[in-house]
């Protein structure tokens, strides 16, 4: 029972456009949300968060959005650049349970 | 500051053979996490500790052991190593649960 959806596993994007990066979830006690980004050979980085009392939070290019009630969140850059190119985890944080839930990934190439 | 430093980067273990898989933060975080992750997969939580002296079990803590006797380690243990162990193997830890997880640069361990 996968918890933690990212239904897209690659992305391609032109440069200077936006990236949406999606995720789903099914667990209602997840009460924190964060994004993490993976280049590879290299541990995950985190990239930006957001709390389940939020919608909407953002930090320079990277804005996520927050849909409690279809239980989505969205990672939007602008404008996307070839450096972002790399693997995005969303993962999911149940304070009642301290764990953890990460989704599968997608694969985001930003086209110069 | 080091960060999350994992040790071995790489092994090969024979089935039935046991390692353990070192892990240190020198950033006074209460929290640590062991994760792997398979080929076109997201990241599983093997155990979990919130302190010195708390472990606990995350998804996938079957065929591992783990000990947290001091903030700054928190050492995985695989005592009957077997094929389907073979991943990559990353650290994390976090102040809390709400903050940032920091990554090691992971472990690639081969079980033939």
């Amino acid at each position: 029972d996968q918890q933690v959806k990212q239904n897209s596993p690659s992305l391609s994007v032109q440069e200077g456009r936006i990236s949406i990066l999606n995720c789903d979830y099914t667990n209602s006690m997840f009460d924190y949300f964060l994004w993490y980004k993976k280049y590879p050979a290299e541990g995950p980085t985190f990239l930006i968060s957001i709390s389940s009392i939020k919608d909407k939070n953002e930090d320079g290019r990277f804005t996520v959005f927050l849909n409690k009630s279809a239980k989505h969140l969205s990672l939007h850059i602008v404008p996307s650049q070839p450096g972002d190119s790399a693997v995005y985890f969303c993962a999911a944080y149940d304070s009642g349970t301290y764990k953890y839930i990460f989704g599968t990934g997608t694969r985001l190439k930003v086209l110069a | 500051n080091a960060g999350v430093t994992q040790t071995p980067k790489f092994r090969i273990l024979k089935i039935g053979q046991s390692m353990t898989l070192q892990c240190a933060q020198d950033m006074n975080h209460n929290y640590m996490y062991w994760y792997r992750q398979d080929p076109g997969m997201g990241l599983k939580l093997i155990y979990y500790s919130v302190g010195a002296g708390i472990t606990d079990k995350g998804e996938v803590p079957n065929g591992y052991n783990v000990s947290r006797s001091t903030t700054e380690y928190f050492p995985l243990r695989l005592e009957l190593a077997a094929p389907s162990q073979t991943s990559v193997y990353f650290c994390a830890s976090s102040l809390s649960g709400y903050n940032e997880q920091f990554f090691g640069p992971g472990t690639r361990l081969t079980v033939l």
